[in-house]
């Protein structure tokens, strides 16, 4: 199946600084990739919905202020939590799909944020 | 996109098979019912999907009844390796742009 990578898999920052999380399609082209969060023994949580070339589509009660979404390229989109706290801490994942085809969405591997 | 209901959790015995039940009594007829699982500490894994019939792949095989209000995942011969949480999930359209909502799931674990 198509892959799809995140860097960094962790990060761990002071409270107040930003962190950004790279999401790449590395075999396909995305035209949307999807952002979630999971918190420990949680499901996941669909954050935002990128779209390459136009502004991100923010779930309700997330801050696009503070999640900063940019679908730059096909193949590229990344996130930027901006100073950050200690309840931002998380794991991160992106998706992305594949044109037409079945339908299903490919997972990066996650990216777990830590916040003293 | 419809909800489904899954068990919280499932023991299997390894070489056994597992099975994992969902219902999804509100599916709408263009919705699909697709199967993820997520092992811990990484990414959701698609494991198979299907409309209406019943499919299998190197996988897992799913069965899907007959009015479509509920399905099983099958796991033919179970690893350790499998234990994970498994999603199911209903989907409108067959579109990669569609977003994926996900429940709780069903953690199974696979015991020796």
């Amino acid at each position: 199946g198509a892959v799809v990578s995140q860097h960094p898999s962790w990060v761990i920052c002071k409270s107040g600084t930003s962190v950004k999380i790279e999401c790449r399609s590395l075999d396909f082209q995305a035209t949307t990739m999807f952002w979630y969060r999971q918190f420990p023994k949680q499901s996941l949580m669909l954050m935002a919905t990128s779209n390459e070339g136009s502004k991100a589509t923010y779930e309700q009660g997330v801050e696009k202020d503070k999640f900063l979404i940019n679908h730059a390229s096909l193949t590229l989109s990344t996130l930027t939590v901006t100073s950050a706290h200690p309840e931002d801490s998380s794991f991160y994942i992106c998706s992305a799909g594949t044109s037409g085809g079945r339908g299903e969405q490919f997972f990066g591997p996650g990216t777990r944020l830590t916040v003293l | 996109d419809a909800k489904t209901t899954q068990p919280t959790s499932m023991d299997c015995a390894e070489g056994r098979a597992a099975n994992l039940p969902c219902n999804h009594s509100t599916i709408s007829g263009n919705e699909y019912v697709y199967w993820y699982r997520q092992i811990h500490s990484q990414g959701p894994q698609y494991i198979i999907h299907g409309l209406k019939n019943n499919e299998t792949n190197e996988m897992a095989s799913l069965i899907i009844t007959e009015d479509r209000k509920s399905s099983t995942l099958i796991l033919p011969h179970a690893t350790l390796r499998d234990t994970a949480v498994y999603y199911c999930i209903v989907r409108v359209a067959n579109n990669a742009g569609n977003m994926l909502t996900f429940g709780g799931g069903t953690r199974l674990m696979v015991k020796p």
